[in-house]
């Protein structure tokens, strides 16, 4: 049973450009979450999804940053125009229930570095 | 605003000996508890959970205490072993929420 899933692992943009991130749940796993990860910093939540529903978006920036989970494919965090302070570690974690005393899986993580 | 804390950023511990992470909260709402592992380049892997209705829980080598009143809990180690280097992170969650809460992580290293 393959494990959640993201690519790219490293992820090189340009101020201004577009980044895309995607996170392929577990197999079964119907709940996706979206953390960052800053330098010296613990994980901070952005957002959580259930297929074709964005749950809670509370800890993503009103502003250049949109979450999708489609019905069929990977869950895509998207960061549009981005900045040097973008850069961090996003994770994807999957769980196959909500959040009610479930413990979440993380994937390996995508390293955006913006220049 | 920082709802979960990991006030040590290191520990180093012998080999064999116990390693005790603590980890402290400000929510009273919180009403469960994960720790994680992390190694460079990967994502965290669970180790290790505690409800609110149990002040202790044990798996191997890996004991979790909560204690309520203090909104403290620590994950104890023992004993220690080289594998177990890593950055540990604490998480809070409450059953009316949708996130978890991290900490900033302990980063432990195991002496041989």
């Amino acid at each position: 049973n393959a494990g959640v899933m993201q690519n790219p692992r490293h992820l090189v943009r340009r101020r201004g450009q577009e980044a895309r991130l995607r996170c392929s749940p577990m197999k079964g796993h119907s709940h996706v979450y979206w953390y960052r990860q800053l330098p010296e910093e613990g994980l901070k939540f952005m957002v959580y999804l259930q297929k074709e529903n964005i749950i809670d978006e509370s800890g993503m920036p009103k502003e250049r940053f949109s979450a999708e989970f489609p019905k069929e494919g990977p869950s895509i965090l998207r960061i549009q125009q981005v900045v040097r302070g973008d850069s961090a570690a996003y994770f994807c974690a999957s769980s196959p229930q909500g959040q009610d005393f479930g413990e979440q899986y993380f994937g390996p993580g995508t390293r955006l570095t913006v220049t | 605003d920082q709802q979960v804390k990991q006030n040590s950023p290191s520990l180093s511990v012998q080999e064999g000996r116990i390693s005790i992470l603590n980890c402290d909260y400000t929510n009273s709402m919180f009403d469960y508890f994960l720790w994680y592992k992390k190694y460079p380049a990967e994502g965290p892997t669970f180790l290790i959970s505690i409800s609110s209705i149990k002040d202790k829980n044990e798996d191997g080598r890996f004991t979790v205490f909560l204690n309520k009143s203090a909104k403290h809990l620590s994950l104890h180690i023992v004993p220690s072993q080289p594998g177990d280097s890593a950055v540990y992170f604490c998480a809070a969650s409450s059953i009316t929420g949708n996130q978890f809460y991290f900490g900033t992580g302990t980063s432990l290293t195991v002496i041989p």
